[in-house]
């Protein structure tokens, strides 16, 4: 089945403990994303990925890593988490050219207290 | 930059009423556009999509029209039932880079009985 898996799909932290949301998808995409969705707002981008080694910042990329090494995983890096990074985060993946469909991953809740 | 704008929820409607969701864009060139439907603890999956003017995408009922000259991509279904409680983003894809997919803020619809 094709899919974008990301873990763990709910985490609570404490300020300044780095954490690593992990995303892999199956599609053989060369595209990927990470958006936070937060009310009111609705997806914006932090970072996006059209390869491998091929990264670049989004909308909103303050307080964030990224790193493709491989095409299948596109893990997403909070160095030192703070609580205005409470959000829904979710991985995306696409064939790559513009217009085409976007698949998500389920979202991972992530609270920073 | 490109961006969309929708119609601001949330949306109560009774089951088989008519359903109008308003999603307006502002983009350069000519840009693919999108509905996407969040069902309650999900990710984002594609309802239907629009790739040049004048082309309806539709899909489980639910349809838009991509209307260049009122910029618009405005989501309908005839006759809501309660499974299509959900949050519905309207999104566009521009040609500033591959995939750079712009989200409205998103509506959020309950029907009840």
């Amino acid at each position: 089945e094709a899919q974008v898996t990301q873990n763990p799909r709910y985490l609570i932290t404490v300020t300044g403990k780095k954490l690593t949301v992990t995303c892999s998808q199956n599609m053989n995409h060369e595209y990927m994303s990470w958006y936070r969705q937060d009310p009111g707002l609705g997806l914006r981008q932090i970072y996006y990925s059209m390869n491998v080694e091929a990264t670049d910042k989004g909308d909103v990329p303050e307080g964030y890593k990224v790193s493709r090494k491989e095409k299948r995983n596109f893990p997403l890096i909070l160095e030192s988490p703070s609580p205005n990074q409470t959000s829904l985060y979710f991985c995306a993946s696409s064939p790559g050219t513009t217009g085409n469909t976007i698949y998500f991953g389920e979202g991972s809740w992530l609270t920073v207290v | 930059g490109d961006s969309v704008t929708q119609m601001e929820g949330p949306v109560t409607l009774s089951e088989e009423a008519f359903l109008t969701i308003n999603c307006t864009y502002t983009a350069t060139g000519y840009p693919s556009l999108f509905w996407y439907v969040q069902y309650p603890g999900e990710g984002l999956q594609l309802l239907l999509k629009a790739t040049k003017a004048d082309d309806k995408g539709s899909n489980k009922g639910f349809e838009a029209t991509y209307r260049k000259e009122t910029t618009s991509f405005h989501l309908e279904k005839g006759s809501v039932q309660v499974s299509d409680s959900a949050v519905y983003f309207c999104a566009l894809s521009g040609q500033a880079h591959n995939n750079d997919m712009r989200f409205g803020a998103g509506t959020r619809l309950t029907v009840k009985p």
